[in-house]
């Protein structure tokens, strides 16, 4: 089983509509981060939480809005769908124990807004 | 604003060795990163660097660190077909640190031809 789990998948939505995705872990990491990636743009960070009480703005976070429910959860949710949400999302993980800053990511979510 | 840059293709032959190259932002990132994306997958990080190093090597992955040129560079000896992914360089910038908040290029995709 994966560490780092999403879902969905993949997920097709209209404009206008309410989203959410969600990302769970078994790795007991405190950090958890939501990040997008756009072809030809790598990855941006959307919103990252430092524990269930924590969280913060990442470089593109307008449109979006998170939920950090416990320690394994972290929800990303988008209240109102547009096309150029379309893209790959990632769920990844951190310890702050561990001083390297390795991310741990989970396979990804595809949003497809039509 | 903060940039990593990367070249976005990388073609090379089965059995050569292969380079790719970033160019970071900031002198006092402490941990450089290469992370490998596969088709369909999350990130994985491939290896890192400690910025009091030069060099570092892992089986047939060489890491070249040029501090003063703020230049990065991973070597793959040996290229095989399984190698065929997305590499992302990643740093810490300052903004960034104490958060882990890494800043990515935008891969380079790497493709192998046997």
């Amino acid at each position: 089983d994966a560490d780092v789990t999403q879902t969905p998948r993949n997920r097709i939505t209209k404009t206008g509509k309410r989203i959410m995705l969600e990302c769970s872990q078994t790795k007991g990491h405190d950090r958890m981060y939501w990040y997008r990636q756009d072809p030809g743009l790598g990855l941006r960070l959307i919103y990252y939480s430092f524990d269930v009480k924590d969280i913060n703005k990442g470089e593109i976070s307008d449109g979006y809005s998170v939920s950090r429910q416990a320690q394994a959860k972290f929800s990303l949710s988008l209240e109102s769908a547009i096309p150029n949400q379309t893209a790959l999302y990632f769920c990844a993980t951190s310890d702050s124990g561990r001083n390297t800053g390795e991310l741990f990511f989970g396979e990804g979510s595809r949003l497809t807004v039509l | 604003g903060e940039d990593v840059e990367q070249s976005l293709f990388l073609s090379v032959r089965e059995g050569d060795s292969s380079v790719i190259n970033c160019t970071y932002t900031d002198s006092s990132s402490t941990y450089l990163y290469w992370y490998k994306q596969e088709p369909g997958a999350g990130l994985q990080l491939l290896t890192y660097i400690f910025s009091n190093m030069d060099m570092k090597q892992d089986q047939r992955l060489t890491v070249l660190l040029n501090k003063k040129d703020k230049h990065l560079s991973l070597r793959i000896a040996d290229t095989q077909t399984g190698d065929s992914a997305i590499y992302f360089c990643a740093e810490i910038p300052p903004s960034g640190a104490g958060s882990y908040q890494l800043t990515f290029g935008k891969g380079t995709k790497l493709s192998v031809i046997p």
